[in-house]
């Protein structure tokens, strides 16, 4: 069974830092490219970053203050969130492959004073 | 960056009864491999969403039948044959064809 498990979320206040780590199990996890999603609370879906083996990918929005990162010997995925902004909180995906075949339950981050 | 639209943004349905989402997208889909890579996703409240269709009309695996989807080009369709009171929540399109990857509104399906 594929499973996704995100951990590391929590309150930060504006300009601090974050990292979020996705446990990746029931599946050959350097086999697959993966994303970061982003969900405001009560809002839509936003694409956050996609990793390939070699080669990452980011939105605009947060470009230049996120770095995804991957440890396939771990089968783990990461966030590093830095220069966090009020607009940065929501519940964070991660999700795999290019179509979005699984995704995990998610990890609340709030970024506030 | 593709814009993807959705109509209607909420439908209220009828148990039995088909019902239908419209994705527009601003571009074509059409990747330079030939693929078009267009998903539709189903979030329950509370929950994360899951895939349902991709490349346009591939059933993720153990998503039911009722479940269809179509289009081409900038224009796609998903189309549930006969609503059960599970598929209630929020549907999405996503294209992953160019990055940035998008996402449509949502089309909030409930139950009349």
């Amino acid at each position: 069974e594929v499973q996704l498990v995100e951990s590391g979320g929590g309150l930060v206040q504006p300009g601090g830092s974050l990292r979020l780590s996705c446990a990746a199990s029931g599946f050959t996890f350097s086999s697959y490219n993966m994303n970061w999603v982003r969900q405001s609370p009560g809002k839509g879906l936003e694409w956050v970053s996609y990793i390939t083996s070699s080669t990452m990918y980011y939105a605009d929005s947060v470009k230049g203050r996120f770095t995804m990162s991957r440890d396939n010997a771990k089968n783990s995925l990461y966030l590093q969130m830095n220069s966090l902004r009020d607009e940065d909180t929501a519940v964070y995906y991660c999700v795999r492959d290019r179509i979005g075949s699984f995704w995990g339950q998610g990890a609340l981050v709030t970024v506030s004073s | 960056d593709i814009v993807m639209t959705q109509t209607p943004l909420s439908s209220p349905v009828t148990l039995g009864q088909p019902a239908s989402i419209s994705c527009r997208s601003s571009q074509s889909l059409v990747h330079s491999d030939g693929n078009t890579y267009l998903s539709w996703l189903h979030q329950r409240p509370g929950q994360p969403p899951r895939l349902l269709i991709y490349k346009i009309s591939n059933r993720f695996s153990g998503v039911p039948d009722r479940f269809s989807g179509s289009g081409a080009g900038t224009d796609f369709t998903l189309k549930i044959s006969r609503v059960e009171a599970e598929d209630v929540g929020v549907y999405y399109c996503m294209q992953v064809t160019q990055f940035p990857f998008t996402f449509g509104p949502g089309t909030k399906v409930d139950i009349k």
